[in-house]
């Protein structure tokens, strides 16, 4: 069982947006602002493309978007492409003991 | 452009240590940042094992304490991984990443490739 709770699998059509809901406790998601997602396309390595938050790193598309409430953190993905079906993954600093904790993952489908 | 590659037997029996090595180019692990080790169950999600920087500083999560060195090799611009008593559990791709931590940013921005190990007889 992954220390974040993501849904396993979203979908939406070309063109439209979509999030993706991460959710920890007070002492990761909730407690600092250092929420990282990562895509990931089948056989290929994770791609950092949201970090603390909602900052985005050079290169990654301006589609894509991060906020975050209380305990749950989000990925919005607008504009969708067929490129960005992967599987995504929240990761959070947390003060429990591991450093670093990742959520089990969503598979986008892009129909 | 910063590039981290993996490298390791594929195959390790059980019970026996699991030893990889992550080469960094483009950046020298001395300049700071951490690295660290991540794990991926087939078709499953992320784990995070070990991260260290080349001070020494060394984080370990907390399952995998007991049978898990970090290591870093200045010299070789590397960093390696070793899994002692390994089990059939511990079959996965095992990726290699940098990590911020408090100066560049809690965020592993950049990976390898990636490489898997299957634990068999």
């Amino acid at each position: 069982q992954s220390a974040l709770t993501q849904p396993a699998s979203v979908s939406g059509s070309p063109g439209q947006s979509i999030t993706i809901s991460c959710t920890g406790t007070s002492r990761d998601v909730g407690g600092y602002n250092y929420v990282s997602w990562y895509q990931q396309h089948p056989g290929k390595a994770p791609k950092l493309m949201i970090f603390d938050v909602s900052n985005r790193p050079s290169g990654v598309s301006n589609r894509f978007s991060g906020s975050k409430s209380g305990n749950t953190a989000s990925l919005t993905i607008s504009g969708l492409q067929a490129e960005d079906e992967a599987d995504y993954y929240c990761s959070s600093y947390t003060s429990s003991g591991t450093l670093v904790v990742f959520g089990g993952g969503t598979k986008l489908t892009v129909l | 452009q910063v590039q981290l590659q993996e490298s390791g037997p594929g195959l390790v029996k059980p019970s026996e240590t699991l030893s990889l090595a992550c080469a960094v180019s483009g950046y020298s692990i001395s300049s700071g940042y951490y690295w660290g080790w991540i794990r991926q169950h087939p078709g499953k999600g992320l784990e995070w094992i070990a991260t260290i920087h080349h001070s020494g500083d060394t984080y370990y999560n907390p399952s995998h304490k007991s049978r898990v060195t970090i290591s870093v090799d200045t010299s070789k611009n590397q960093f390696s991984l070793k899994l002692s008593s390994v089990t059939a559990a511990d079959t996965a791709v095992y990726y290699c990443a940098r990590w911020g931590g408090t100066t560049y940013g809690r965020k592993f921005d950049y990976w390898g490739q990636g490489t898997l190990v299957t634990v068999s007889s």
